[in-house]
C-alpha cells in the first residue's frame, strides 16, 4: 500500500521567510495531493491540492510542486506571517479511489517567530 | 452553519471503561470517517462509511466499532478502553467519498484512558 514520508518534522523560521516541507510517496498509482493546515485545537482544513497533470500549482503566498517521475511534492509558503505557524500535513491517494486510500504523512510543525 | 460536529471534545477512561463519541454533518455529505492523531503519528483511518448503511475498516480498526446511524451521524464506539486508545479522535465527512475530495474535519476529542 502507499507510504507517505514527510520532512522535516519540525520547522522554524523568521516571519517574513520562506518555509518548504517536502513529501515522498511509495505507490506510482498515487495522483492526487493535499496539504493540511491544523492549526492548535482545532481539526485539519485543507489549503492547497494538486493532480498529477499538473506540476506546480499556487494559491496566494502558498504553492505546491510535483515531481512525478521521482514521487515527490512540496509545500512552500512565502513571505511567512505568524499565522502561519500550524502543523501541517501532506497526503496522496488516487484519483477515483475511496477516501479509505488517503494516506497522510506525519506532518510538520512550522513556528513562524515575529 | 455548523459543519462537522463531535462530542465530547474531552474524556478521561479508566481501563476497561465503554464509550461511545458521536459525530454529526449537516452538510449533506455521503461519506464520513473516524481518523485519531497521535503524536509523531499523523493522521490514521480508523473506520470510514462511503454511504449511508456501509462501513468498512481503515487502517487502524482494532478495538473500535462504528455505527452509520443516518446520513448525517456516525458513531465511533469503545468497547473495552485501553491506555493504548488514549489519542485524539477526528470525524470528517466528504461529499461522495471520491479519492480526489476534500475532507471536512470537526475539531476532535481528547481522550485518556488512564
Amino acid at each position: 500500500g502507499e507510504n507517505v514520508e514527510q520532512h522535516p518534522s519540525t520547522l522554524s523560521v523568521q516571519e517574513g521567510d520562506s518555509a518548504v516541507i517536502k513529501c515522498t510517496y511509495s505507490d506510482s498509482a498515487s495522483n492526487y495531493f493535499p496539504w493540511y493546515k491544523q492549526e492548535l485545537g482545532k481539526g485539519p482544513q485543507l489549503i492547497i491540492d494538486i493532480r498529477s497533470n499538473v506540476g506546480e500549482k499556487k494559491d496566494q503566498r502558498i504553492a505546491v510542486t510535483l515531481n512525478k517521475t521521482a514521487k515527490h511534492f512540496s509545500l512552500h509558503i512565502t513571505e511567512t506571517q505568524p499565522e502561519d505557524s500550524a502543523v501541517y500535513f501532506c497526503a496522496a491517494s488516487m484519483h477515483g479511489g475511496s477516501q479509505g486510500n488517503l494516506i497522510f504523512g506525519k506532518g510538520t510543525k512550522l513556528s513562524v517567530k515575529p | 452553519n455548523a459543519g462537522v460536529t463531535q462530542t465530547p471534545k474531552f474524556q478521561v477512561l479508566k481501563t476497561g471503561q465503554s464509550m461511545t463519541l458521536q459525530c454529526a454533518q449537516d452538510m449533506n455529505h455521503n461519506s464520513m470517517y473516524w481518523y485519531r492523531q497521535d503524536p509523531g503519528m499523523g493522521l490514521r483511518l480508523i473506520y470510514y462509511s462511503a454511504s449511508e448503511g456501509t462501513t468498512d475498516k481503515g487502517e487502524v480498526p482494532n478495538g473500535y466499532n462504528v455505527s452509520r446511524l443516518n446520513k448525517r451521524e456516525f458513531s465511533l464506539r469503545l468497547e473495552s478502553a485501553a491506555p493504548s486508545q488514549t489519542s485524539v479522535y477526528f470525524c470528517a465527512s466528504s461529499p461522495l467519498g471520491r479519492g480526489d475530495e476534500k475532507l471536512f474535519f470537526g475539531s476532535g476529542t481528547q481522550l485518556s484512558v488512564l
